[in-house]
């Protein structure tokens, strides 16, 4: 069984530095994606970026990049120059892309991340 | 593109009684999804469905969680009877299908804010 572990519960950053939010995840498996998922008060999850695991270059989208060691199974989110509306709970999630586990996200705990002015 | 539809947003019941929550997907997404979200802990999945057919419901509680999505569409799920650790936000999410690379990304509804007393 895969599982997901983000370490920070909480995380506060100044509006426009940098902060990352970690990840680490475990399995046995090699063809996978993960993701960055962002719930805002309002509760409307949003994908944030994606990470497929058989390309070895970083995703970017914009102010978020991640960086993926495959070998060490982590998974950080780097969030550039952050802005009031990036604050929210961020969860890192897993799917196997293979098999009988078709479309079966695997979310961590989630991180709390606050932007203050 | 209209996003993925929930109802009612928010419900409070006592324990013992019986509650239904609905979901409309995105229109065209063959793949629907049911996950429970307790307070201060990533979603859980709870069922999975290919258009009208069950993919996953192994962490459904089913002597009082069911589900059912008839004509492919629109999904409904039930809690009967209600318990006070039902209490969470139960999310649903859609996708295009369950394998491919469009298959992998999730669109997430609003959620039902559940509170059981």
């Amino acid at each position: 069984a895969q599982t997901v572990t983000q370490s920070q519960p909480e995380m506060s950053v100044q509006e426009a530095e940098t902060v990352t939010l970690s990840c680490t995840y475990d399995t046995s498996e090699n063809n996978y994606y993960l993701f960055w998922y962002k719930q805002p008060p309002s509760r409307q999850m949003i994908l944030v970026i994606r990470q497929e695991a058989y390309k070895q270059q970083n995703a970017t989208e914009n102010r978020f990049s991640v960086n993926f060691q495959k070998a060490a199974k982590s998974f950080s989110l780097k969030i550039s120059d952050s802005q009031l509306g990036d604050t929210a709970m961020y969860f890192c999630a897993f799917i196997f892309a293979g098999g009988t586990s078709y479309g079966k996200l695997t979310f961590g705990q989630g991180t709390i991340l606050t932007v203050h002015p | 593109e209209a996003g993925v539809a929930q109802s009612p947003r928010y419900k409070i019941i006592e324990k013992r009684q019986s509650v239904a929550f609905w979901c409309n997907p995105i229109s065209g997404h063959a793949t629907l999804y049911w996950y429970q979200q307790i307070l201060g802990q990533g979603p859980k999945l709870l069922i999975q469905f290919q258009n009208n057919g069950v993919v996953d419901d192994s962490q459904l509680p089913k002597d009082r969680f069911s589900a059912e999505r008839l004509k492919g569409v629109d999904s409904t799920l039930k809690i009967q009877p209600a318990k006070l650790e039902d209490s969470a936000v139960y999310l649903c999410a859609s996708s295009l299908d369950w394998s491919g690379q469009r298959g992998y990304e999730q669109f997430f509804g609003p959620g039902t804010r559940l509170t059981v007393l």
